[in-house]
C-alpha cells in the first residue's frame, strides 16, 4: 500500500525558514516523480514543486522560484520542502504527491494526508 | 498560464441522479485533463486522466469527456459517498493548473 507522511508544518513569522518532510513507502520511490501542491484555506489545489525520479531535474512555480527548493533522499524514500522567505500568501496546507506513472506525465496519484503551514506575525 | 474554469461553482443533486461538471481550458489541451475528488476533511484522489481514462478503483458510474477546450465529469446514479469537492487539471502545459473546484451537494 502506497503511503505518504508529510510533517514539518507549523506556525512561521514571515521572512522566516521552514523545511517539509514527505516520506514515501509502497512504492519504488526512485523510479517515480514526486510533487508538492497546496491549498489555501478554504481554496482551489495550487501546484508548487516537481522533482524528477533522479532529483536531476526541479521545476517550480514563479512564485516560489528562488525562495523553495525541492529536493529527494531516494535511499531514505523522503522528499522535502524547503521554504525560505516565507510570505503570508504561503499559508496553506502543503501536499505531496506521486506521479501517476514512472513517466513524467504531471499527474498526482497518490497524496499524502496533507501538513498545515501557517505564515504570520 | 493555462487557466481553468469550472462550472458549476456549487451543485446539489439527488441521489440516484445523474450529474455533470464543466471545464474550461483557456487554450487546447489535447486530452490532457484530469479529474480529483476531495472528500471533506481528505487529500483529493485522481478520479480521471487523459480527459477519459478511469484511475484504478474508480467506480463506473464516473466517467469523463471532451476534446480541445471542453471538458466534462459525469457521475451517474448519485451516490452519498459522491459528496465532494471536484477539481479539473490540465497536464498538457507547465505549471500544471486546477480548476476553481465544484462542490457537490445533496439535495
Amino acid at each position: 500500500e502506497v503511503q505518504l507522511v508529510e510533517s514539518g508544518g507549523g506556525l512561521v513569522q514571515p521572512g522566516r525558514s521552514l523545511k517539509l518532510s514527505c516520506a514515501a513507502s509502497g512504492f519504488t520511490f526512485s523510479n517515480y516523480g514526486m510533487h508538492w501542491i497546496r491549498q489555501a484555506p478554504t481554496k482551489g489545489l495550487e501546484w508548487v514543486a516537481s522533482i524528477s525520479p533522479s532529483g536531476s531535474n526541479t521545476y517550480y512555480r514563479d512564485s516560489v522560484k528562488g525562495r523553495f527548493t525541492i529536493s529527494r533522499d531516494n535511499a531514505k524514500s523522503t522528499l522535502y520542502l524547503q521554504m525560505d522567505s516565507l510570505r503570508s500568501e504561503d499559508t496553506a496546507t502543503y501536499y505531496c504527491a506521486t506521479g501517476r506513472t514512472a513517466n513524467w506525465e504531471l499527474l498526482f496519484d497518490y497524496w499524502g494526508q496533507g501538513v498545515m503551514v501557517t505564515v504570520s506575525s | 498560464d493555462i487557466q481553468m474554469t469550472q462550472s458549476p461553482a456549487s451543485l446539489s443533486a439527488s441521489l440516484g441522479e445523474t450529474v455533470t461538471i464543466e471545464c474550461l481550458a483557456s487554450e487546447d489541451i489535447y486530452s490532457n485533463l484530469a479529474w480529483y475528488q476531495q472528500k471533506p476533511g481528505k487529500s483529493p484522489q485522481l478520479l480521471i486522466f487523459y480527459a477519459n481514462s478511469l484511475n484504478d478503483g474508480v467506480p463506473s458510474r464516473f466517467s469523463g469527456s471532451g476534446s480541445g477546450t471542453q471538458y466534462s465529469l459525469k457521475i451517474n446514479s448519485l451516490q452519498s459517498e459522491d459528496v465532494s469537492i471536484y477539481f479539473c487539471q490540465q497536464n498538457y502545459d507547465s505549471p500544471p493548473t486546477f480548476g476553481g473546484g465544484t462542490k457537490l451537494e445533496l439535495k
